[in-house]
């Protein structure tokens, strides 16, 4: 079965500083899917990225980065020179199995405080 | 562009009470739509999810039910409901499995 493992319940940040937010995932399948998802305060999930099994590259927008690792099963997520603005819950999450499904299993999620 | 609506908001229901959430997207056609639920604190976990027009998966035993009437609407149904029910709850869509999904705003349900 898949999993999904946010190790970092809460962090706290100054503005300014880089932060980094750690998944790691565990799956049998060879194809699959990472998403990130922030999720403010407001409660709605907001989608940030899709990453497929075969694309290992990183990817940067903006002051958001991603770093997929097959080799350590891991999907990172770097906030360069955070904003109060970044303050929310962002959860990591998993898709495979069969085309129709695909549905997400989501980590436990990570707190981010951004103090001014 | 395409637009998901969750209604109501919050919602405050006696336990025992019947419960009804409605999801309607828009601006697209056939899309897989989805039933989460997440507890205070925690990961969203999934409840039911749709590929078309009455049919309906069933992730995890509970005394919830869902249905899709029509093409782009999702409901989520309980006879009676639990006090372990309360919850947010939240939908989503996508164009097919592999594409990301999009979130409607959720409904926050207390059971008294």
């Amino acid at each position: 079965a898949q999993k999904v493992t946010q190790a970092q319940t809460e962090i706290s940040v100054v503005e300014k500083e880089d932060v980094t937010l750690d998944c790691v995932y565990e799956t049998r399948d060879t194809t699959y899917y990472l998403f990130w998802y922030k999720q403010p305060p407001s409660g709605e999930l907001v989608f940030l990225i899709r990453r497929n099994s075969f694309d290992e590259q990183n990817e940067i927008s903006g002051r958001y980065s991603w770093n997929f690792q097959k080799s350590t099963s891991s999907f990172n997520f770097t906030i360069t020179a955070s904003q109060v603005v970044d303050s929310a819950v962002y959860f990591c999450a998993l898709s495979e199995g069969d085309t129709g499904r695909r549905a997400l299993t989501f980590g436990s999620g990570t707190r981010l405080q951004v103090q001014p | 562009s395409q637009t998901i609506h969750q209604w109501p908001a919050t919602l405050v229901q006696p336990v025992g009470s019947p419960l009804s959430l409605e999801c309607t997207v828009e601006g697209t056609s056939n899309p897989n739509l989805y039933w989460y639920r997440q507890a205070a604190g925690r990961g969203l976990q999934l409840l039911f999810y749709s590929v078309g027009i009455g049919q309906i998966s069933s992730e995890v035993p509970q005394n919830l039910s869902a249905s899709r009437p029509q093409d782009r609407q999702f409901i989520l149904s309980s006879k009676k409901l639990l006090l372990s029910d309360s919850g947010f709850y939240l939908c989503a869509w996508s164009l097919n499995g592999d594409q990301p999904q999009h979130f409607g705003d959720g409904t926050r349900l207390s059971i008294l």
